[in-house]
């Protein structure tokens, strides 16, 4: 089963409003890693949050982790009609090496 | 997509056919994956590579098998097509300060009929 399940499923806002999605696993981590794809694309790595970090920023993106509950989230400040894709969290054990994926967030911000 | 291509990126094939599939990275990366992705079921690892020759199962390996004689290359075959093997096929690479973050490559899409 997979380790990571997004939440919610699908997400429909307007453009300049924020965009949150969350992520809850089922087992202990090292990291967990927010990715993006386009349609007909591969994934792109978005942020890396390590177990010991509670949150982290990267231009509009916020993500938070909170180990006692297994869950994160990946909020997107002042979205665009370009950030219009799916969202994926990936966590990975202790093999390090090896993620295992969630089914991900299908995020449409309308212009 | 990091220097990572992928071949064929569109096949379609009959059941019962072998089908190889040709992931081909130029940066010299140790660490390279197959994933499959099927609506409702997200990535799925297939099959990992730790170094030439060294290739180890993922969680849906059954009906796959690898191969890697080359750094840059990793070739993924499905020995017997089946229509339950159609599918989008990404090929990864991990990178990074520990090795954690993986770039995709853009994708094959394999029609089994």
């Amino acid at each position: 089963s997979q380790q990571g399940e997004e939440d919610p499923q699908a997400l429909s806002i307007q453009e300049g409003e924020n965009a949150t999605m969350n992520c809850s696993y089922k087992t202990s981590i090292n990291n967990l890693q927010w990715y993006r794809q386009n349609s007909g694309r591969g994934l792109v790595h978005l942020i890396l949050i390590r177990s010991n970090e509670r949150e982290k920023h990267s231009g509009r993106l916020r993500v938070t982790l909170d180990t006692s509950k297994k869950s994160s989230s990946l909020l997107i400040t002042a979205s665009r009609a370009a950030d219009t894709a799916s969202y994926f969290c990936a966590t990975d054990g202790t093999s390090g090496s090896r993620l295992t994926f969630g089914e991900g967030t299908q995020l449409t911000v309308n212009p | 997509d990091a220097g990572i291509t992928q071949s064929p990126r569109h096949k379609v094939t009959e059941t019962g056919t072998p089908v190889t599939l040709r992931c081909h990275q130029t940066e010299n990366h140790r660490y390279m994956y197959w994933y499959r992705q099927d609506p409702g079921h997200g990535l799925r690892l297939i099959h990992y590579s730790y170094g030439v020759k060294d290739t180890d199962k993922g969680e849906v390996s059954d009906g796959y098998s690898v191969s890697r004689s080359k750094t840059e290359d990793f070739l993924l075959t499905l020995e017997s097509a089946t229509s339950s093997q159609t599918s989008v096929y990404f090929c990864a690479i991990s990178a990074g300060p520990a090795y954690n973050e993986q770039f995709f490559g853009p994708g094959t899409r394999l029609t089994v009929l």
